[in-house]
């Protein structure tokens, strides 16, 4: 069956530092791979969206990379800030499709910045 | 900027009843979904809506649970005989390319 994995323990970082956090899957071949933000209690929040054929994407201080062969992708924060403190969330769509599919999530890694 | 959202924020009732939750998705968005979240865990789909009609449902998405989409603007999904273990968020979701997510509803069943 299709399996997401995000390292269930929290990542502490300092602030001003690199966090890379993981997503591995198995059983799949997804179109896409998105990441997203949850912070306690809230909705998660869309991030970034990297596609099959892209290695590499980035958003400001945010920078995403899609490995299909080692079926990984790595979500990096720069110079991180308190304020990025959150769960983040491996999201793929469900049958691997391209098009509107619904999501299906991996268990997200909690990141804590230590000032 | 526009936004999903989400009435009630916090619901509880009791086991065997009727729930309703409602969802206001972005105007101009075609697809919508629903999602849960049991507290400490992953969140996990429910079901997806486009054109009127159910697109996809999840194997959780049982004979219990119902969406509608009873006018132009609102989205809701029907829980008809609440168990014990239907308490968790429920996020709804729409879409154009990347879903937005409301802030969830605490469906709290005693």
């Amino acid at each position: 069956s299709q399996k997401i994995e995000q390292n269930s323990e929290a990542l502490n970082i300092q602030e001003g530092k690199t966090a890379t956090l993981t997503c591995n899957y198995t059983n799949y071949s997804p179109a896409y791979l998105q990441w997203y933000r949850q912070d306690p209690g809230r909705g998660p929040v869309f991030l970034l969206l990297i596609r099959e054929n892209e290695k590499e994407k980035r958003k400001e201080r945010l920078k995403v990379t899609f490995d299909t062969t080692l079926k990984q992708s790595l979500f990096h924060i720069t110079a991180s800030q308190p304020a990025d403190s959150a769960t983040y969330l491996c999201a793929l769509p469900l049958g691997g499709g391209t098009g509107r599919r619904a999501l299906t999530f991996g268990s997200g890694t909690r990141l804590q910045v230590q000032p | 900027e526009p936004e999903v959202t989400q009435t009630p924020s916090h619901q509880v009732t009791q086991m065997g009843q009727e729930v309703i939750l409602r969802c206001v998705p972005i105007s101009n968005h075609l697809y919508f979904y629903w999602y849960r979240q049991i507290l400490g865990q992953k969140v996990e789909f429910l079901v997806s809506f486009y054109n009127n009609e159910i697109s996809e449902k999840s194997e959780i998405f049982d004979d219990q649970f119902s969406v509608e989409r009873p006018d132009g603007s609102n989205f809701t999904l029907k829980i008809r005989s609440t168990k014990l273990e239907d308490s968790a968020m429920y996020f709804c979701a729409s879409s154009e390319k990347t879903q937005y997510f409301g802030p969830g509803t605490r469906l709290l069943v005693l």
